[in-house]
């Protein structure tokens, strides 16, 4: 049963406007949440990362939300460029001694000149 | 030069076959992981290694082995390679313990078993 979900394959968006990428989680242990931009023939590259004891992290152009009574969260992107098509994966980490991730299917955003 | 260095970068192999993917690192962190991705699904974890004399299994292990030579150097073999293994490989090192913090990719090796 996957515990962290990206229920939508794919999203196109104009240049300039706002990027939302959405992720959904079920297991309330995760303590990190973390976002991965990955470009072809590249590997993932850490984007940005979430307590799950805070609401709201930002870094530039890159904002993530947790909602954790939802068990929802979301990476906003303002203002996209087209630089930042990419897939993007979720990820979410069980925290203790462990640093294993555990990552949603992913995200490909096209962002359209 | 890459922090983190997987080869090859590309393998094409016969059913049977021992596979050896190597990952070395010069970040200097004592953990080091083995994912696989395969399309429309993300990265799923095989090994990880949280330092030279420990090595623990991941959620898809099986048909897998690893071996941690050095801090620096993580390989995954493939016994007898079979066909539904062919995926993208991808190995990561981390700094150390807490999900907050990150983990560093390389940028994968293509492995296609026929």
């Amino acid at each position: 049963d996957q515990q962290v979900k990206q229920n939508s394959p794919s999203l196109s968006v104009q240049e300039g406007r706002i990027s939302i990428l959405n992720c959904d989680y079920t297991n309330s242990m995760f303590d990190y949440f973390l976002w991965y931009k990955k470009y072809p023939a590249e590997g993932p590259t850490f984007l940005i990362s979430i307590s799950s004891i805070k609401d709201k992290n930002e870094d530039g152009r890159f904002t993530v939300f947790l909602n954790k009574s939802a068990k929802h969260l979301s990476l906003h992107i303002v203002p996209s460029q087209p630089g930042d098509s990419a897939v993007y994966f979720c990820a979410a980490s069980l925290g203790g001694s462990q640093g294993n991730l555990i990552f949603g299917k992913g995200t490909k955003l096209s962002v359209k000149p | 030069d890459a922090d983190v260095t997987q080869t090859p970068r590309n393998r094409i192999t016969k059913t049977g076959k021992r596979i050896m993917l190597e990952c070395s690192q010069t970040k200097g962190h004592d953990r080091m992981y083995w994912y696989r991705q395969d399309p429309g699904l993300g990265l799923r974890l095989i090994y990880y290694s949280f330092d030279v004399k420990d090595i623990n299994k991941g959620e898809i292990s099986d048909g897998y082995s690893v071996s941690r030579q050095a801090q620096a150097k993580f390989s995954l073999s493939l016994e007898s390679a079979i066909p539904n293994q062919t995926a993208l490989y991808f190995c990561a090192t981390q700094a150390g313990t807490g999900g907050n913090q990150p983990q560093h990719f390389g940028d994968g090796t293509r492995l296609s078993i026929l």
